[in-house]
């Protein structure tokens, strides 16, 4: 009855390659999120997608690239990874994005990503 | 756009003490706010949000926070520290209409001692 999910929890890799993260919510919820955070446990939301449209784009590297085949999943795709690119990755999702009604967030279990 | 500044990155108390966790936010308009905890190794869960009812808001674990408009800040309580209470807090707060991401404070740890 795992509300967000998130695989894999752990992901070690070299320097250079490519990986993907996925996410899944059985919440029913519209917008989901990708945040990272960092090793001082800074967080930072990096992409948000509502009914699978790109709503939030932050200032994220293109190698990162999110996919949301549809509204209950979205999946990060990082090119060519990087040292610096090792956090924890954790995925969100809410009822909706817009309009003026409060929205609460509700987080998975994280991925944490290191990088060689 | 809105930013919360947690003061103080690391609090210790000792069990059964007071709990004061700092948040200050700043935004144009009233914004939504929350506090999160956040277990080693673990997520990131929801403590109490202010979406503009009670100024005094009551969280889960018996955590409480108050919003301030004048000071602009949204302090976490709790009257009596549990062991259990050691983790990382953190502030955020989110606009009202439109982009809903949330913005993050730079996190609080906070130590119980026995």
């Amino acid at each position: 009855d795992t509300a967000v999910s998130q695989t894999p929890k752990y992901l070690v890799t070299q320097m250079g390659n490519d990986k993907s993260i996925k996410c899944e919510q059985n919440l029913g919820h519209d917008t989901m999120y990708w945040y990272k955070q960092d090793s001082k446990k800074f967080l930072k939301i990096m992409f948000s997608y509502n009914n699978k449209e790109l709503i939030i784009n932050e200032t994220v590297p293109n190698r990162f690239s999110p996919k949301s085949p549809d509204k209950a999943h979205l999946n990060l795709h990082i090119n060519s990874l990087e040292l610096g690119d090792s956090a924890v990755y954790f995925c969100a999702s809410s009822p909706f994005s817009g309009g003026s009604s409060y929205n609460e967030q509700f987080f998975g279990p994280g991925t944490r990503l290191t990088v060689l | 756009a809105q930013s919360v500044t947690q003061l103080g990155s690391h609090v210790s108390v000792s069990e059964g003490a007071l709990v004061l966790l700092r948040c200050n936010y700043s935004s144009s308009v009233p914004p939504y706010l929350f506090w999160y905890v956040q277990y080693p190794n673990q997520g990131l869960q929801l403590l109490l949000k202010y979406t503009s009812a009670a100024t005094l808001v009551k969280g889960i674990n018996g955590f409480e926070a108050e919003f301030k408009k004048s000071e602009t800040s949204f302090h976490l309580t709790k009257p009596s520290a549990h062991m259990s209470d050691a983790a990382e807090y953190f502030c955020a707060v989110s606009a009202r209409a439109g982009r809903r991401a949330l913005t993050f404070g730079s996190g609080t740890r906070l130590q119980v001692q026995p």
